[in-house]
C-alpha cells in the first residue's frame, strides 16, 4: 500500500499568512494526488485534483504543486473561512490512501 | 445539483450486520464510479470500497474484505454497502463519494453527509 505522510498535523497562523502543507508519498504516484478541505461537522470538499488543478469555484488563494514524491498545498493568504482540516489523497492505485490530515487554526 | 444522501447507519452489536444506502440525484448515476469512505470519530479518512459505473469492478480495503459487499442499482440511482461481521473498529461515519469518472481511480468531486455506524455491545 502507498503511505501518505502529511505534515504538519496541525498549525496555527494569522489571517493573511501563507500556509503550507506537505504530503510525501512512499512511492511514485505520478501526479495522482488530490487535496480536500473538511470543515467541522461537514463532509470533505475537493479543492485540488491531479496535484495542481483547482476544482471549479475554488478560490485562487489555494494552490498545489509536486516535486517528485513530495506534494505541497498552499493557502496564499489565510482567511477565517479556511479554518478546517485538510487531507491529501493518492489514487495511483488501490487501496486509495489519505494523509493523516492537517488541522488549520487561526492564531 | 449533485446530492448524495446516505442512510442505514445506527447502533449494532459486534458480529451483527448492517446495510448502508446512498441515494443519488442531480447527475447521471450510471456514468460514474462510486466509493465508500469512512471516518472514525475524531480521526482521519479511510477508503473502504469502490465500484465502477457498470459494477464490473469492485474493490475493498484489506480491513473490510470478506465482510463488506458493495453494490449499486443504476435503475434506482442507489449505492449500497452490506456490512457483515461488524467489529468495534468499524465504528465510523460512512460517506458515499462520487468519482469524477466511470472508472475506479480518481478524485471525489461530491460527497454525502455521511451516516454514523456505531458497533458496540
Amino acid at each position: 500500500d502507498i503511505q501518505m505522510t502529511q505534515s504538519p498535523s496541525s498549525l496555527s497562523a494569522s489571517v493573511g499568512d501563507r500556509v503550507t502543507i506537505t504530503c510525501q508519498a512512499s512511492q511514485d504516484i505520478i501526479n495522482y494526488l488530490n487535496w480536500y478541505q473538511q470543515k467541522p461537522g461537514k463532509a470533505p470538499k475537493l479543492l485540488i485534483y491531479d496535484a495542481s488543478n483547482l476544482d471549479t469555484g475554488v478560490p485562487s488563494r489555494f494552490s498545489g504543486s509536486r516535486s517528485g514524491t513530495d506534494f505541497t498545498f498552499t493557502i496564499s493568504g489565510l482567511q477565517p473561512e479556511d479554518i478546517a482540516t485538510y487531507f491529501c489523497q493518492q489514487y495511483n492505485n488501490v487501496p486509495l490512501t489519505f494523509g493523516g490530515g492537517t488541522k488549520v487554526e487561526i492564531k | 445539483e449533485v446530492q448524495l444522501v446516505e442512510s442505514g447507519g445506527g447502533l449494532v452489536q459486534p458480529g451483527r450486520s448492517l446495510r448502508l444506502s446512498c441515494a443519488a440525484s442531480g447527475f447521471t448515476f450510471d456514468d460514474y464510479g462510486m466509493h465508500w469512505v469512512r471516518q472514525p470519530p475524531g480521526k482521519g479518512l479511510e477508503w473502504v470500497s469502490l465500484i465502477t459505473s457498470d459494477s464490473g469492478t469492485v474493490g475493498y480495503a484489506d480491513s473490510v474484505r470478506g465482510r463488506f459487499t458493495i453494490s449499486r442499482d443504476n435503475a434506482k440511482n442507489s449505492l449500497y454497502l452490506q456490512m457483515n461481521s461488524l467489529r468495534v473498529e468499524d465504528t465510523a461515519l460512512y460517506y458515499c463519494a462520487k468519482l469524477h469518472s466511470s472508472g475506479y481511480l480518481g478524485y471525489f468531486d461530491s460527497w454525502g453527509q455521511g451516516t454514523l455506524v456505531t458497533v458496540s455491545s
